[in-house]
This record gives structure tokens, sequence and C-alpha cells, in this order.
């Protein structure tokens, strides 16, 4: 069984500050991990994701995220927020195993300030 | 190419009656996958479909919803005798395949509300 959670349903920045998005999973097989951002009444996009490889993925935007496996950790990070970046941001994992099912955490959403 | 299009973008139903979403995966995509999104909480599996068969129904509440795949056609996610707490939005989202992390593309979403 996989799980994933975020923690902090709702985080606020201010213009310009880093962005950092906590993500922790668990899976019994190796993850793939997803982030997707959601702007009001719209669909998921993908944001950037993980399978294998390198542990620090750069996706749309400006966003990264770095694969820990000793923390179980996805977090995703982004140097400088700006306005058009607020939304709601999931995180997500599958496996190869599970005919690519995703499993989603809650959810953050992410307020930027002027 | 035109993406995932699923519609009704909304759908109002009163208790009772039947809600029909449609899904029309990307071209050249064979597998589809529901998911509902309750207010305020992530997305939830539903079901996962290739043409014509029910691979995954694991996440599909047992009685009133139903799904399908035909071979022509967009995959259909039905809801007979809709309650209040059906409302939510629902998104479909295709992939070529399975395997590799392969990332789907989403819809838009159909928003239900039950009045």
């Amino acid at each position: 069984a996989q799980s994933v959670t975020q923690l902090g349903s709702h985080v606020s920045v201010s213009e310009g500050a880093l962005v950092l998005l906590r993500c922790n999973y668990s899976s019994s097989v190796p993850p793939y991990l997803f982030w997707y951002v959601q702007y009001p009444n719209q669909g998921l996009q993908l944001l950037l994701k993980y399978t294998t490889g390198a542990t620090l993925v750069k996706g749309i935007n400006g966003f990264e995220a770095e694969f820990k496996k000793s923390e179980t950790s996805f977090h995703l990070t982004k140097p400088s927020a700006h306005m058009s970046d607020a939304a709601e941001y999931f995180c997500a994992v599958s496996n190869n195993n599970a005919g690519n099912m995703l499993t989603f955490g809650g959810g953050t959403r992410l307020m930027v300030k002027p | 190419n035109a993406g995932v299009m699923q519609n009704p973008r909304h759908l109002v139903r009163r208790r009772g009656q039947e809600a029909r979403l449609r899904c029309s995966p990307m071209k050249g995509h064979s597998h589809v996958y529901w998911y509902r999104q309750l207010p305020e909480e992530g997305l939830k599996f539903m079901v996962y479909l290739q043409k014509e068969n029910i691979i995954d129904e694991s996440g599909m509440p047992k009685e009133r919803f139903s799904a399908e795949f035909p071979k022509e056609g967009p995959s259909i996610l039905r809801i007979q005798q809709v309650v209040r707490g059906d409302s939510a939005a629902y998104f479909c989202a295709s992939s070529p395949g399975t395997g590799g992390g392969r990332s789907y593309t989403f819809g838009s979403g159909t928003r239900l509300t039950v009045v």
C-alpha cells in the first residue's frame, strides 16, 4: 500500500521568498513521485516527476524537488515565489506494479503575498 | 492534438437523478483513469479502464457507481440516484500505457453539484 502526506494544508509566502512544500510518502516498492499544480476550477498540470536516476528533479516554472530515500521525502522548492504561483499543489506516488494509479496527498494551498 | 476532454464542465442534478460524466482521452491513449476530488481534499482513485475492460475498480463505491470505456466513443462514469455526498469534482486522466512511471494527462474535470 502507498500513502502520501503533505505537511501543511496552507502555506503563505511573500513574493520573492523561498517556496518549500513538504511531501513524505510510504511505498513498499521503489516509488515514482510526482508534483502536480491545480489552478482554480482547472485540472491538474504536471510540474515534475521522479522515476529513476538523478534525485534532484527540475520542473516547469522554476520548481524543483529532491528525492531523499532515507527520509522518504520529495519536497518541492522554488527559490523565489511569484504571484502566479498561488495555487493548490499535490504530491503523488505510483509504482510500476499498480497499473500506474496515483495516490495523492491532501494538497497544499500556496498563497503568495505581495 | 486536443488534450483530455471532459464534459460537461458543470453538472447539476437533483437527488435521485442520474449523472453521466464523459471523458475522451488524448489521441493514442488507451488507458483511462477516473478520480474524485471532494471539497478541500486530494484526489482519490476510483477506476482504471482500458478499451472494453475494467482493469481496477477498487476505488469505486459498491453501489450506484459504474464506469465503461467502449470500443468506440468516450469513457463514461455513471452515478445513479445521486445523493448530496456525490457532489465533487470528477477528473479523468489518460495515458498511453502503464509502466515506467508514465505520467498522465488530466482533463479539466466535471464539477457535479447535487441539490
